[in-house]
């Protein structure tokens, strides 16, 4: 079962806003990581941050965690058409477990 | 920076046939290997983990028998679907993660979209 719930499910914003996308989890965490997925092909790692950590930034990204909220936002500043794809949170949850287990996803379009 | 290799990127076949996929780690040893199936517009989901040299560990749900894993080396994991259906035309996709902990990101391959007609 899914366990991460992307919200919102779909954002258009024009090039240059920031894009916000947010992440609810239900279970305990090791740690959450987000990636990018362009359509029909794989999947990127952008940024991982463990459940000891509260922010992480690498380059126009901005990822925060609230666990006693069970929550994380991704934040992606000054966007560009590129950024165009599809954003998605997983989570492992630790104990010996390598197991990720993914949210549905937000899909971002970045209009020229 | 660690690269996961899928292949082939896309397949057509007749119903009641077999298909496999591979999944190679090209500059990393990957004890372990994830499989997942991804229907259109919707998220990742898993359907077992592959682990180098025992038994793949497969979700509540999915048929050991019609998804059969080999994880043969520490390089190489292949998912075959055996005796396909239209039904199980889905893109699925690999994942390993390098040796180190749970605490780093995994690597994917590109994806493979299965078509059976």
């Amino acid at each position: 079962s899914q366990q991460g719930e992307e919200d919102p499910q779909a954002l258009s914003i024009q090039e240059g806003e920031n894009a916000t996308m947010n992440c609810s989890y239900k279970t305990s965490i090791n740690n959450l990581q987000w990636y990018r997925q362009n359509s029909g092909r794989g999947l990127v790692h952008l940024i991982l941050i463990r459940s000891n950590e509260r922010e992480k930034h690498s380059g126009r990204l901005r990822v925060t965690l609230d666990t006693s909220k069970k929550s994380s936002s991704l934040l992606i500043t000054a966007s560009r058409a590129a950024d165009t794809a599809s954003y998605f949170c997983a989570t492992n949850s630790g104990a010996g477990s390598y197991q990720l287990t993914f949210g549905k996803g937000t899909k971002l379009s970045v209009i020229p | 920076g660690a690269v996961v290799s899928q292949h082939p990127s896309w397949v057509i076949c007749k119903s009641g046939t077999s298909v496999k996929i591979e999944c190679r780690s090209l500059d990393f040893q990957a004890t372990t290997m994830f499989w997942y199936r991804q229907f259109p517009k919707q998220s990742l989901m898993l359907m077992a983990t592959s682990n180098e040299g025992s038994k793949a560990t497969y979700e509540q749900g999915v048929e050991k028998d019609k998804f059969l894993i080999n994880h043969a080396s520490l390089t190489l994991s292949t998912l075959t679907v055996t005796s396909a259906h239209p039904e199980d035309s889905s893109f699925y996709i690999c994942s390993a993660r390098q040796t180190g902990g749970a605490n780093y990101g995994y690597t994917f391959g590109s994806g493979t979209r299965l078509t059976v007609v």
